[in-house]
Order: C-alpha cells, then sequence, then structure tokens
C-alpha cells in the first residue's frame, strides 16, 4: 500500500526567502506525482504534475522535482512571498491505478 | 484549464436530514470522479470513486448507504449524506480525473456541519 509523507507538517520563513518542500513515497511504481496548494477551508489547486517519466517540472517561482528510484519529490518555491502561505500537498497516483495517495502537508506560512 | 465546480460551498443541517453534494466538471467530461473526506489538519481520505453510468466503489469502512453516489452523467456526480449525523461534519471534495491532461482536478470543497 502506498504511503505518502510530507517534511516538514510546518515551516515558516521570512518574506523573500527561497525553500523546499519535501515529499516522499513508499512504492515508486507510480504513474505520476502531483504538487497541490490548499487555502484554509478551500478545495485543492493544482500547481505541478511531474509524469514518472519526468525528473522536473516548472511553473513561474515553482520547481518540482521527482526521483523515482529513491521515492522522492520536491518542491522548490524561490523567492517566497506571503501570498505563498497555504497548506502544500502532494500526491502519487499509483501505476494502473485512478487513486490518488495524498502526504498530510506542509503548511507554509511567509512572514513579511 | 480544467474546472470542476462543487455545490454547495458550506451547509448546515439538522441531524437526521440528508444532504446533497454536486460536483460539476465544466469544460471536460469525466467517466470518472472521486469523492474526499477532510478532517482538520489532516490529508484528504478517499471515500469513494464514482464511475459514470456504474456503482461507484467505496473505500474501506465507508457506509455506502449512507453515502449515496450518484454518476448519471459525464459531467455530474453527486454525494447524498442520508440521515446525517454530528460525526459527519467534515469537509468533503470532489476530484475529476481528466483524461486530457492525466491530472485531477479538485472542486473547492463543501463544509457541511450537522446540528
Amino acid at each position: 500500500k502506498q504511503e505518502v509523507t510530507q517534511i516538514p507538517a510546518a515551516l515558516s520563513v521570512p518574506e523573500g526567502e527561497n525553500l523546499v518542500l519535501n515529499c516522499s513515497f513508499t512504492d515508486s511504481a507510480i504513474y505520476n506525482l502531483q504538487w497541490f496548494r490548499q487555502d484554509p477551508g478551500k478545495g485543492l489547486t493544482s500547481l505541478l504534475l511531474i509524469q514518472s517519466s519526468q525528473r522536473e517540472q516548472t511553473s513561474g517561482r515553482l520547481n518540482a522535482s521527482l526521483d523515482k528510484s529513491s521515492g522522492r519529490s520536491t518542491l522548490y518555491i524561490a523567492a517566497s512571498q506571503p501570498g505563498d502561505s497555504a497548506t502544500y500537498l502532494c500526491a502519487a497516483l499509483g501505476a494502473g491505478s485512478y487513486q490518488l495517495t495524498f502526504g498530510k502537508g506542509t503548511k507554509l506560512s511567509v512572514i513579511p | 484549464g480544467a474546472v470542476v465546480s462543487q455545490h454547495p460551498s458550506r451547509v448546515i443541517c439538522k441531524s437526521g436530514t440528508s444532504v446533497k453534494i454536486e460536483c460539476r466538471s465544466l469544460d471536460f467530461q469525466a467517466t470518472t470522479m472521486f469523492w474526499y473526506r477532510q478532517f482538520p489538519k489532516q490529508s484528504l481520505m478517499l471515500m469513494a470513486t464514482s464511475n459514470e453510468g456504474s456503482k461507484a466503489t467505496y473505500e474501506q469502512g465507508v457506509e455506502k448507504d449512507k453515502f449515496l453516489i450518484n454518476h448519471a452523467s459525464l459531467t455530474l456526480s453527486t454525494l447524498t449524506v442520508t440521515s446525517a449525523h454530528p460525526e459527519d461534519s467534515s469537509f468533503y471534495i470532489c476530484s475529476a480525473l481528466n483524461r486530457g491532461l492525466e491530472g485531477y482536478t479538485f472542486g473547492s470543497g463543501t463544509r457541511l456541519t450537522v446540528v
């Protein structure tokens, strides 16, 4: 059974800092891995999706990497802003499955 | 981009009544939709997988008679919480698989409070 772990559970940084969020998964047989953002009381917004054949994806100040063999993905946020404050979730889609397995998320606070 | 609309965003109901939550894919067809439940400070837990034109597949521990799922068209799935009790109070989120993008799009969630 796939298990997804996110470290740290919470992170507080001053505005302008670059930061890295970590995601690990136990079963490397994944189809893709997706990073989401969730604001309090809201649904999920997809940030980046990395296919199993890819190593990284970039969107603006966000860069996500994937290392299937080690079961790890990272989300890099450059020049953090207070508006980046949210909970970030990673989710792995198992190969041959339609089910996403989510981590518990990292709650990010960017201090002005 | 792909959009999933979920309604209502917030509902308060009396114990013993039923509540229906709708999930619509607005600009793509979704043969498969998913319903999740999220407790405070916890991640999303999959409740059931909804397939258009067939019965939903429920995860272990989820009561299918309590959480009725109907996926009658390629753009609409509904979750009905029947005979709701305070312990059913939670945040419910739906998602749809966008086969074109091979990614999941999520609704904005429904905060259910049973009093």
